[in-house]
């Protein structure tokens, strides 16, 4: 299985720029696509897809979130961090079956 | 616009089996995977695995071989997940998600969860 590794937790002040990293095992990039996935989860809510593809911003997700990367290394960009943003991120490759996630990152702020 | 929406909390006893739905709306059900998700107390998401619709095909993840079966009703647009031979370590949320695209998608919608919990 890829095992996607995250940092638990980050640390911001609001209007700040946030830098959550994923880094897989293996390469998770194909000739067409990278496939590594961002999602946001609140508290008692289901996740929410933020960035497909490493760098491709979701339907109705604010431009403040980016992504980038490609191989093995990974990053989601908040910037600049609201309030509203505070939640657990996760990664998560389509690589390969099974499809595995990341362990989250929690934004707290500073 | 697309929703999953899935059935209610469960509080099920231990050896029992359960059986949860997703149903689907706005889009076409049979074009796109649907996957399930676990997540435990505090803790991250699991795959599960994923049923096609359009033919019925499935594919699970190793660790849920024998746990989880999925199902699903094309003229219902609904998809079911079946879980057996219940313990406390099968207590958790259970998310359906729609894959994006065929080939590799992301995880573009998400139903809203639910709760099942394994208790005496």
């Amino acid at each position: 299985d890829i095992v996607l590794t995250q940092s638990p937790a980050l640390a911001v002040s609001l209007g700040q720029r946030a830098t959550i990293s994923c880094r897989a095992s293996q390469s998770v990039s194909t000739s067409s696509y990278n496939l590594m996935h961002w999602y946001q989860q609140k508290p008692g809510e289901q996740p929410k897809l933020l960035i497909y593809d490493a760098s491709n911003l979701a339907s109705g997700i604010p431009v403040r979130f980016s992504g980038s990367g490609s191989g093995t290394d990974f990053t989601l960009t908040i910037n600049p961090v609201q309030a509203d943003d505070i939640a657990t991120y996760y990664c998560q490759q389509s690589r390969e079956l099974p499809l595995t996630f990341g362990s989250g990152t929690k934004l707290e702020i500073k | 616009q697309v929703q999953l929406q899935q059935s209610g909390t469960e509080l099920v006893k231990p050896a029992s089996s359960v059986k949860i739905s997703c149903k689907a709306s706005g889009y076409t059900f049979t074009s796109n995977y649907m996957h399930w998700i676990r997540q435990q107390p505090g803790n991250g998401l699991e795959w599960i695995g994923w049923i096609y619709p359009g033919n019925g095909n499935t594919k699970y993840n190793q660790k849920f071989d024998g746990k989880a079966t999925l199902t699903a009703d094309k003229s219902s647009s609904t998809a079911y997940m079946q879980l057996s031979s219940l313990t406390s370590e099968d207590s958790a949320v259970y998310f359906c998600a729609r894959s994006s695209r065929i080939i590799r998608g992301s995880l573009d919608y998400w139903g809203q969860g639910v709760m099942v919990t394994v208790s005496s």
